[in-house]
């Protein structure tokens, strides 16, 4: 994989449903994976820093995993509620250059409520 | 501190204008970063700052593009001879370290008509 890849594109989900995310990204040279919300009409804002294999983290009922080693994320949302309406991008660092970050289209959530 | 701060939000200009956008980072921050969003896609790295030292751009920025940032503190991005394809969303985002998050501004949306 040279470029990181997100699915699905978007995403219509009832209030209450679960639902999840995949992100794919080049395992090589891996050195971090980022997750970002960008809600319409402000700034994207950070929900993860992910480094080590096999890494899970937890914020309210959001939460990722980590696969450095197949190169893939799963961001998880539990029991979506209409504020968790927004794009979700998630960015792959690799351990050369400037160490930018490198974006995937992200998948756009929309909850009904 | 707010953030990271970008001026205009919004800049509508004729094709062949030059433009100006600036960025604000957040004050303790030496790490900043230039992308570029168009629709249907994630944002695009442009280029990049360690303190003052320009250190990496991308292909995307073409000669008609230059970015600066005197002392060390804000940045700015200009466009000359502005084309309809600069059109975009025009993210700013700085960095503490390697390993942090980045905080990103609400971005200038650039029209050229």
């Amino acid at each position: 994989i040279l470029n990181v890849e997100q699915s699905p594109q978007s995403l219509h989900v009832q209030e209450g449903d679960s639902t999840n995310f995949t992100c794919s990204f080049p395992s090589s040279n891996f050195y971090a994976l980022h997750w970002y919300r960008w809600e319409t009409a402000k700034s994207p804002e950070a929900l993860f820093v992910m480094t080590l294999n096999g890494d899970e983290k937890k914020k309210g009922r959001i939460s990722a995993t980590l696969n450095t080693k197949e190169g893939y994320s799963y961001l998880y949302i539990k029991g979506s509620q209409p504020e968790d309406s927004a794009t979700y991008l998630c960015a792959s660092i690799s351990g050369a250059g400037s160490y930018q970050l490198t974006f995937g289209k992200g998948t756009k959530l929309s909850v009904i409520p | 501190d707010t953030g990271v701060s970008q001026d205009p939000r919004h800049k509508i200009t004729k094709r062949g204008q030059n433009v100006t956008f600036r960025c604000d980072p957040i004050s303790e921050h030496n790490r900043l970063y230039w992308y570029r969003q168009t629709l249907g896609q994630g944002p695009e790295f442009l280029t990049y700052f360690q303190n003052e030292a320009q250190l990496e751009k991308s292909r995307l920025l073409s000669d008609r593009f230059s970015a600066e940032r005197p002392k060390g503190s804000f940045s700015t991005l200009e466009i000359q001879r502005t084309e309809q394809g600069d059109s975009a969303m025009y993210l700013c985002a700085s960095r503490a370290d390697l390993a942090a998050e980045a905080f990103f501004g609400q971005g200038t949306r650039l029209t050229v008509v």
